[in-house]
């Protein structure tokens, strides 16, 4: 079974600076996607970003971007330029591509507080 | 385009008691999925339709839960028998072309307590 760990409970950061999130999976499956959804106080999930494994270039959505390492199973989050409106809850989430099921698998989640 | 409405956004409910959430998909959307969310987890899959299909179940979603999803349009998630276990948050999402890899557009969620 795939299982997705965020190792980082809460995280902050200033207004303007940059910060970097981690997740790291584990799946026997080659081929499969990777997301981060973002969660505020509103706890409507938003989707941020997402990448397929067999694409070896990294995601990027305006301040967002991911660093995958396939090899090491590592998918992590860099929100450049933070902003107050980025303070939320951030998960990871996996989705197999082989075997027929589309659930998500999500980690248990980042805190981020973005300070002024 | 309104997003995806959950009804109602709180239930509190005693113990043995039958609840039952509602979720409107984005119009058109051909996939609606349900998720359940505690305190300090992620969300956790229980199901998922597609039009009126219920396609895939998790072991999560035992004999008491039960999902319909009449005409491929609303769906409703009937809780039998509630236990305090099952507090948690349920949400609902959609997505619109039912491809694997796509973006789900999820709702804010009901929040059921049960004491």
């Amino acid at each position: 079974a795939q299982t997705v760990t965020q190792s980082q409970p809460e995280m902050s950061v200033q207004e303007a600076e940059t910060v970097t999130l981690s997740c790291t999976y584990d799946t026997s499956e080659n081929n499969y996607y990777l997301f981060w959804y973002k969660q505020p106080p509103s706890r409507q999930m938003i989707l941020v970003i997402r990448q397929e494994a067999y694409k070896q270039q990294n995601a990027t959505e305006n301040r967002f971007s991911v660093n995958f390492q396939k090899a090491a199973k590592s998918f992590s989050l860099k929100i450049s330029d933070s902003q107050l409106g980025d303070t939320a809850m951030y998960f990871c989430a996996f989705q197999g591509a082989q075997g027929g099921s589309e659930k998500l698998v999500f980690g248990k989640g980042t805190k981020l507080t973005v300070n002024p | 385009d309104t997003g995806v409405s959950q009804d109602p956004r709180h239930k509190i409910t005693k113990r043995g008691q039958n609840v039952t959430f509602r979720c409107d998909p984005i119009s058109e959307h051909n996939r609606l999925y349900w998720y359940r969310q505690t305190l300090g987890q992620g969300p956790e899959f229980l199901t998922y339709f597609q039009n009126e299909a219920q396609l895939e179940k998790s072991r999560l979603l035992s004999d008491r839960f039960s999902a319909e999803r009449p005409k491929g349009s609303f769906s409703t998630l009937e809780i039998q028998r509630t236990e305090q276990g099952d507090s948690a948050m349920y949400l609902c999402a959609s997505s619109q072309d039912g491809t694997t890899n796509e973006k789900l557009f999820f709702g804010s969620g009901t929040q059921l307590s049960v004491l």
